[in-house]
């Protein structure tokens, strides 16, 4: 069974205090993992897909790289704006079904 | 980017009656529309998946007879939950992807049974 465990599951920064949200997973074959960011009453907003390890992808304050067993978002100086619930999934090879972590509230404080 | 409505956006209805939430992909065509339940600060729960033209594929422990789900063609897809009951209360959310594209998020649906 495919699973997904982010740490912490709460972070509250300081404007500007870079720091990294961890997803690790095991799945029986990757094909994709997946952050989204959800502000409270609102759908998951997609942000990134990973593919293989090593890749990283980056928007704005925000990086994802990925390895065998695990997923790191890293955020940048952050601003007040980024605080939001940040969501890992991972896709199976062979299945469109996303299983989802239960994700990180990020909090930033001016 | 890809666009996924989702409608309404909330919702308040008695106990026993039951309530339709319309899923649309705007710009696309999907193949597969899932829908999800969340409960307040806790993740996403799969509850079944939808192919065009074809029955839904519900998840263990959903009841399909209570959550009935259509999906009548590659941009519309609709759960209507069934003689609702106070416990059926929670944040219903779609999404909807293609075999290249990655899943893309209705705003959700907040049904609240009294």
């Amino acid at each position: 069974e495919d699973q997904v465990t982010q740490s912490p599951e709460a972070l509250r920064l300081q404007e500007g205090e870079s720091s990294s949200l961890n997803c690790s997973y095991t799945v029986s074959g990757l094909r994709g993992l997946f952050w989204y960011r959800q502000d409270p009453g609102k759908g998951p907003e997609f942000l990134f897909t990973l593919y293989s390890a090593g890749e990283e992808k980056e928007k704005e304050r925000l990086k994802a790289t990925l390895t065998k067993k695990e997923s790191f978002l890293h955020i940048t100086a952050p601003k007040p704006e980024d605080s939001a619930t940040y969501l890992c999934a991972v896709q199976a090879i062979g299945n469109e079904k996303l299983t989802f972590g239960t994700g990180t509230r990020l909090t930033i404080i001016p | 980017g890809a666009v996924v409505s989702q409608h309404p956006s909330w919702v308040i209805c008695k106990s026993g009656t039951s309530v339709k939430i319309e899923c649309r992909s705007l710009d696309f065509q999907a193949t597969t529309m899932f829908w999800y339940r969340q409960f307040p600060k806790q993740s996403l729960m799969l509850m079944a998946t939808s192919n065009e033209g074809s029955k839904a594929t519900y998840e263990q422990g959903v009841e399909k007879d209570k959550f009935l789900i259509n999906h009548a063609s590659l941009t519309l897809s609709t759960l209507t939950v069934t003689s609702a009951h106070p416990e059926d209360s929670s944040f219903y959310i779609c999404s909807a992807g293609s075999k290249y594209s990655p899943l893309h998020f209705g705003n959700g649906t907040r049904l609240t049974v009294t």
